[in-house]
């Protein structure tokens, strides 16, 4: 069965809106967490990362929280752009690198304008 | 996408018959993998490779074979395809000094 998911399968929100993508994982013992942006017809992208050992970490315009408590990651997006609309998803990993990643099943972000 | 590509980019075939992708590198990574991509189920993983003729199988893995005689090659092969392996595949490929998976374009296959 799926060891991680996403609470959500859809989100609109207004350009300029924060946007918060959450998710939840099943594994304990995932050492790595991972968000991929997925746009039509494309490949999953890389937007962030983070450790187990880590509670919070900043990119550019995106923070991504992770509550090992409650097995929960979420994503937010700063300033929502049309040009975020996509699919997210958060993906696990244990702490061998190669490892392979195990995702969840996506959420939509819409942002209308 | 990183060096990566993928061939055919889309497919159409019936099924029993045999079909082959390609994946194909230029970055030299260590680790290279197969992934289905279908509605309501996100990425899953086919096989995986850590190595030249280094193969081993993931989440789905039944109704497919992988090879990799070469660093920069990595071949899924479907012996008999079925309908239900019409999907879109996705190879993904990964460095021994990091955690970051970058993934090819896709091949769309539909298996009539």
């Amino acid at each position: 069965g799926e060891s991680v998911g996403l609470h959500l399968p859809t989100l609109s929100v207004q350009e300029g809106d924060n946007s918060i993508i959450n998710c939840a994982y099943s594994n304990s013992a995932s050492d790595y967490f991972i968000w991929y942006k997925q746009e039509s017809g494309k490949g999953p992208q890389f937007i962030i990362d983070i450790r187990s050992n880590m509670d919070k970490r900043q990119g550019q315009r995106v923070t991504v929280l992770l509550n090992k408590t409650v097995k929960h990651l979420s994503l937010q997006i700063a300033a929502t752009q049309p040009g975020d609309s996509a699919v997210y998803f958060c993906a696990e990993r244990g702490d061998q690198a190669g490892t392979a990643l195990i995702f969840g099943k996506g959420t939509t972000l819409s942002v209308s304008s | 996408d990183a060096g990566i590509t993928q061939s055919p980019r889309h497919k159409v075939t019936e099924t029993g018959t045999p079909v082959t992708l390609r994946c194909h590198q230029t970055e030299n990574h260590r680790y290279m993998y197969w992934y289905r991509q279908d509605p309501g189920h996100g990425l899953r993983l086919i096989h995986y490779s850590y190595g030249v003729k280094d193969t081993d199988k993931g989440e789905v893995s039944d109704g497919y074979s992988v090879s990799r005689s070469k660093t920069e090659d990595f071949l899924l092969t479907l012996e008999s395809a079925t309908s239900s392996q019409t999907s879109v595949y996705f190879c993904a490929i990964g460095a021994t000094n990091s955690n970051e998976q970058f993934f090819g374009p896709g091949t769309r296959l539909t298996v009539l």
